[in-house]
């Protein structure tokens, strides 16, 4: 297993377009975080699935976000029309239910450029 | 509501020297808070947990406290050295939810 992988890692889109990133987390991990970070700010909390059940989402999010976990595996954040302040680094992180002695495996991120 | 505030100021220490990064948190008591580093372009690397009922946790040269009377967790890096350099975040769990809030984090530079 080589921890959590994004893709893509860079992606550049025109304002208005709509954009998808692909989480695959650690296999055996039954929870999956989606967040944001921009420059110079800690990572925020976008939404939570354990196994294929999305349980919380941030109230900071707009109808433009969905995220999907089909069969409780990979995950995809879809953003719609985007706009030049979605402009950010995506950060997706898993972890085991009640285990929290090995906080989150995050992975690289996809860092999304809206022009 | 429930934050995390660090530092934002960059700490800049010698090789060899003791780096102490600061975390203080609002409200309700979390019963656990992680620290992490963070690489430029990279995504953030855990380093430790600490529970309320610890007052300190160390690994390796890493040494974190946890302070429920003054709301706050000491970030300790001893020796040093120049590959140290980083972000370190901190973060609380969110309590009566599942996400977990993350600080600013603080730049951390250590000079040869």
């Amino acid at each position: 297993d080589t921890g959590v992988s994004q893709n893509p890692r860079h992606k550049i889109t025109k304002r208005g377009q709509n954009v998808t990133f692909r989480c695959d987390p650690i296999s055996e991990h039954n929870r999956l975080y989606w967040y944001r970070q921009t420059l110079g700010q800690g990572p925020e909390f976008l939404t939570y699935f354990q196994n294929e059940a999305q349980l919380e989402k941030s109230r900071l999010l707009s109808d433009r976000f969905s995220a999907e976990r089909p069969k409780g595996s990979f995950s995809t954040l879809e953003i719609q029309r985007t706009e030049q302040g979605d402009s950010a680094m995506y950060l997706c992180a898993s972890s085991l239910t009640g285990v929290k002695d090995y906080g989150y495996t995050f992975g690289s991120g996809t860092r999304l450029t809206v022009v | 509501s429930q934050k995390i505030e660090q530092n934002s100021e960059a700490l800049n220490i010698q090789e060899g020297k003791t780096a102490t990064l600061t975390c203080n948190y609002t409200n309700y008591s979390p019963a656990y808070l992680q620290w992490y580093r963070q690489d430029p372009g990279r995504g953030p690397v855990f380093l430790l947990l600490i529970r309320e009922n610890e007052k300190e946790k160390r690994k390796e040269r890493l040494k974190v406290t946890f302070d429920t009377t003054l709301k706050q967790s000491l970030f300790h890096i001893t020796a040093s050295q120049p590959a140290d350099s980083a972000t370190y975040l901190c973060a609380r769990e969110h309590t009566g939810g599942f996400k977990t809030i993350f600080g600013a984090g603080t730049r951390l530079f250590v000079k040869a």
